[in-house]
């Protein structure tokens, strides 16, 4: 049963323009939201984080976008660059949970210089 | 550097062998977490301690495998009698929950099992 889904497993892009990954999820439970970038032979690394009591949250090039009612969220990068290219993890955690994370398959990343 | 740290980063077993990982976390965090990922998916959730009680474990985790925080900093993740289909990415990360709100987990640079 996967709960978070991120159904584009890849994504190309020009360096400066937008790049847009998504994230769909079906346990409503969840109220916290989080993106992580990995590159090859790391660790994931923390974005960017959005509670359900918002629907946008900003950090410098980085908005994560929540829609709870199509219980969809996105991550935009604006301007994109090179330095972006990497896997993106979208994550959620349900409330009175352990804030264990329940991720998705992650959306593969190129910008193109 | 004040991140979490892993060791060791790759380990290659026979099929059969024990291995034992450690994991160190940011030293104000009192939350670690065990995660396991394989090619082409997400981390998947294996268990968690807040302290040193382990509070949660992902049914992923059958009784060959155990974890432990006897003091509450680091942690191990015991694989008895590896199998191939354990070969895998064990990621930890740990998060400060005293911070009300604050669920961001920060990952080590996990341990690259392969069982052969």
């Amino acid at each position: 049963d996967q709960q978070v889904k991120q159904n584009s497993p890849s994504l190309s892009v020009q360096e400066g323009r937008i790049s847009i990954l998504n994230c769909d999820y079906t346990n409503s439970m969840f109220d916290y939201f989080l993106w992580y970038k990995k590159y090859p032979a790391e660790g994931p690394t923390f974005l960017i984080s959005i509670s359900s009591i918002k629907d946008k949250n900003e950090d410098g090039r980085f908005t994560v976008f929540l829609n709870k009612s199509a219980k969809h969220l996105s991550l935009h990068i604006v301007p994109s660059q090179p330095g972006d290219s990497a896997v993106y993890f979208c994550a959620a955690s349900a409330f009175g949970n352990t804030g264990k994370l329940i991720f998705g398959q992650g959306t593969t990343l190129q910008v193109k210089p | 550097d004040t991140g979490v740290s892993q060791d060791p980063r790759h380990k290659i077993t026979k099929r059969g062998q024990n291995v034992t990982f450690r994991c160190d976390p940011i030293s104000e965090h009192n939350r670690l977490y065990w995660y396991r990922q394989t090619l082409g998916q997400g981390p998947e959730f294996l268990t968690y301690f807040q302290n040193e009680a382990q509070l949660e474990k992902s049914r992923l985790l059958s009784d060959r495998f155990s974890a432990e925080r006897p003091k509450g900093s680091f942690s191990t993740l015991e694989i008895q009698r590896t199998e191939q289909g354990d070969s895998a990415m064990y990621l930890c990360a740990s998060s400060n929950t005293r911070d009300r709100g604050s669920y961001e987990q920060y990952f080590g640079p996990g341990t690259r099992l392969t069982v052969t």
